[in-house]
């Protein structure tokens, strides 16, 4: 069993939807959750991070961690053909690592 | 400020050859992390460090190895290559955490095929 699991898409979806991004996971021991965006041909960079559980929320993002349920989530409102991209959950509990799902990918039609 | 730098961009390899890819940072950051990404798998980590001399494995070692003989630089080396590791390879480095920012500079990656 991986460690992270993410639906790897695609999800399509018009322009000014709302997105829901998801992750799950099985090591009870990660504290640190973190979205990463991907464009094609490019490496990833961190969108958003949180540490235990709760909301976090960044402009038109929104992370959510429900450790009880080992459950991640990524919300995109008003989403933009801009957002189009593939979104990398990561979780880890030392820095040492990082542990990554495989990414799940966006399409925003204008 | 170039960030994390891997060279080269795209090669192609025959069997059994070996190559060395470079990373490099200049943010003075501690951890460095050599992933491959391959579709359906994510990101897997190979090999990691967590400062000048010292070296660690990740989930997936077999076939490569590394070296940081400098704090900004982090080698990877196929000894043999196989079919098996083409690949997209991504080079990463983050500070050493003393708060909640955990963020990983990511390269651009390297496009390797193993023909």
């Amino acid at each position: 069993q991986k460690e992270v699991e993410q639906d790897p898409g695609p999800l399509s979806v018009p322009e000014g939807a709302i997105v829901s991004l998801n992750c799950t996971y099985s090591n009870s021991a990660f504290q640190y959750f973190m979205w990463y965006r991907q464009y094609s041909r490019k490496g990833p960079e961190l969108l958003m991070y949180t540490y235990s559980s709760g909301n976090k929320e960044d402009g038109r993002f929104t992370a959510q961690v429900d450790k009880s349920s080992k459950y991640i989530s990524l919300f995109i409102r008003d989403s933009q053909p801009s957002d189009s991209a593939t979104y990398l959950c990561a979780m880890s509990y030392n820095f040492n690592k990082f542990y990554f799902g495989s990414g799940t990918k966006l399409n925003v039609k204008p | 400020n170039a960030g994390v730098t891997q060279t080269p961009k795209f090669r192609v390899l025959k069997t059994g050859q070996s190559m060395t890819l470079l990373c490099a940072q200049d943010m003075n950051h501690e951890y460095m992390y050599w992933y491959r990404q391959d579709p359906g798998m994510g990101l897997r980590l190979i090999h990691y460090s967590v400062g000048e001399g010292t070296t660690a494995k990740g989930e997936v070692p077999d076939g490569y190895n590394v070296s940081r003989l400098k704090k900004q630089n982090f080698l990877l080396g196929l000894e043999s290559a196989a079919p098996s590791q083409t690949s997209v390879y991504f080079c990463a480095s983050t500070k050493i955490r003393t708060d909640m920012n955990t963020e990983a500079f990511f390269g651009q990656g390297t496009r390797l095929t193993v023909v």
